[in-house]
């Protein structure tokens, strides 16, 4: 089964930019969107068809797929932006996956 | 404002069923495709199924580890999401979210909205 990887958690400093990598087979030929989950929330789209972003999200979010990795760029982040970050993305015509997310820190 | 509410969730024994509803509100249920996302405790997100809109032929899609065991249904005419999960096992432990999926043509490019969640237990 099609699998997305992420690295389990990543630490930045505030006012730094933080990449958060997702990996999978082929997955520059997939579209990969992007979610942020804070404790005790729900998850909240940043990112899909690789960089847009839905209305409400800061430019400060961005994602860009390429060859075998999506990227999600953090610039000059904020200790607000500390939570679990995951990717998806279509396995095949039907299923959805996720990758296991990463837990950023912003210290 | 869209909004997604889901109840039912609570305590189950292993090998017996549970019925989640979600209501939507602030979109045209019935032109939405939905799906539902659980995550076990302390693990990450796990797409559980969709169904499409009548329109585009009100059919539905599973994941592997829930094919066969659960059920997703809508009543257009009450803006409800419906999830039966049968044969339930301690695995399906989790927060399940309903979620709205972002469509154009017959692409799903991710999940706009989602609920609160409303989290089942399988216990015996």
């Amino acid at each position: 089964s099609y699998q997305l990887t992420q690295g389990p958690s990543m630490s930045v400093s505030p006012g730094q930019t933080a990449t958060i990598t997702c990996s999978g087979e082929k997955l520059g030929d997939k579209y990969v969107c992007w979610y942020q989950q804070k404790p005790g929330h729900s998850p909240l789209l940043l990112i899909y068809q690789d960089n847009k972003r839905p209305s409400g999200i800061p430019e400060r979010f961005s994602g860009s797929n390429s060859g075998t990795t999506a990227t999600l760029t953090i610039s000059e982040t904020q200790a607000v932006d500390e939570a679990d970050y995951y990717c998806q993305a279509w396995a095949n015509s039907t299923d959805q996956v996720f990758g296991g997310g990463t837990k950023l820190t912003v210290l | 404002e869209v909004q997604l509410v889901e109840s039912g969730g609570g305590l189950a024994k292993p090998g017996g069923s549970l019925r989640l509803s979600c209501a939507a509100s602030g979109f045209t249920f019935s032109r939405a495709w939905m799906s539902w996302v659980r995550q076990a405790p302390g693990k990450g997100l796990e797409w559980v199924g969709r169904i499409k809109s009548e329109n585009d032929g009100g059919t539905t899609d599973y994941a592997a580890p829930v094919k066969g065991r659960v059920v997703i249904s809508r009543d257009d005419s009450r803006n409800i999401l419906l999830l039966q999960l049968n044969g339930l096992k301690t695995e399906d432990t989790a927060v399940y979210y309903c979620t709205r999926d972002l469509v154009t043509g017959p692409m799903v490019y991710g999940f706009d909205f989602w609920g609160q969640g409303t989290p089942v237990t399988v216990s015996s």
